[in-house]
């Protein structure tokens, strides 16, 4: 069965320290893949996604992924977190399997002390 | 990017009885979705939404407990039925572009069922 696991469930950090979230993907076929943000007491939105091309992309708010393709994974980074990144963390796999289908990870609690 | 606006927003409801959740889209958009999202937990894809035909449900939701509508391109309605405490939720409505799938979300209703 195609799934999404993301490492982490909760991460806490200091002002300025790198995040670095992992999240991997079961599925052989061609995908698109998300990373989604919910800060508190939001809706989700995007933070950056990856189609084709250059498998390092940038997203808003200084958020970059690689998408590593022999490895399955898509991590998100950030080099300096700020307190205003604290919020909820979804990796998403969009698969076609005769239509589309979105799939998410289990999320990451990220908590950024001030 | 579309806007979505669900309603009601939250509820509290009574075990045994159904709530029907609707949700707008601001645009004619292809593909919509229902999902779940219980309280610490990912989002779990109920269905897709399909217009003038049947909701395609995901393995462990049926069509008697989460019957969907879908008269047009721009409107859904999810009902939950015969509620009971487990179905306690946020049930997100949402959409995606066709061409890339990126998802957009409504700000969910959360529903509690006592």
């Amino acid at each position: 069965a195609q799934s999404v696991s993301q490492h982490n469930h909760h991460v806490i950090l200091s002002e300025a320290a790198s995040l670095e979230l992992g999240c991997n993907y079961s599925y052989g076929g061609t995908v698109n893949l998300f990373w989604y943000v919910q800060y508190p007491g939001q809706h989700l939105q995007l933070l950056l996604k990856y189609f084709s091309g250059d498998p390092l992309v940038k997203g808003i708010k200084g958020f970059e992924a690689e998408f590593i393709k022999s490895k399955f994974s898509f991590n998100l980074r950030k080099p300096s977190v700020q307190w205003s990144d604290t919020a909820e963390y979804f990796c998403a796999v969009t698969l076609n399997t005769g239509g589309f289908k979105t799939i998410f990870g289990a999320g990451t609690r990220l908590f950024v002390k001030a | 990017s579309a806007v979505i606006s669900q309603k009601p927003s939250r509820d509290i409801c009574q075990r045994g009885t159904s709530l029907t959740i609707q949700c707008q889209v601001d645009s004619q958009v292809t593909m919509m979705f229902w999902y779940r999202q219980q309280p610490g937990q990912s989002l779990t894809l109920i269905a897709t939404a399909n217009q003038g035909s049947e909701a395609t449900y995901e393995s462990g939701f049926v069509i008697d407990k989460f019957p969907i509508s879908r008269p047009n391109l721009t409107f859904s309605t999810l009902t939950v039925s015969n509620m009971s405490p487990e179905d306690s939720s946020i049930y997100l409505c949402s959409s995606q572009r066709p061409e890339n799938t990126e998802a957009f979300f409504g700000q969910g209703t959360r529903l509690t069922v006592v």
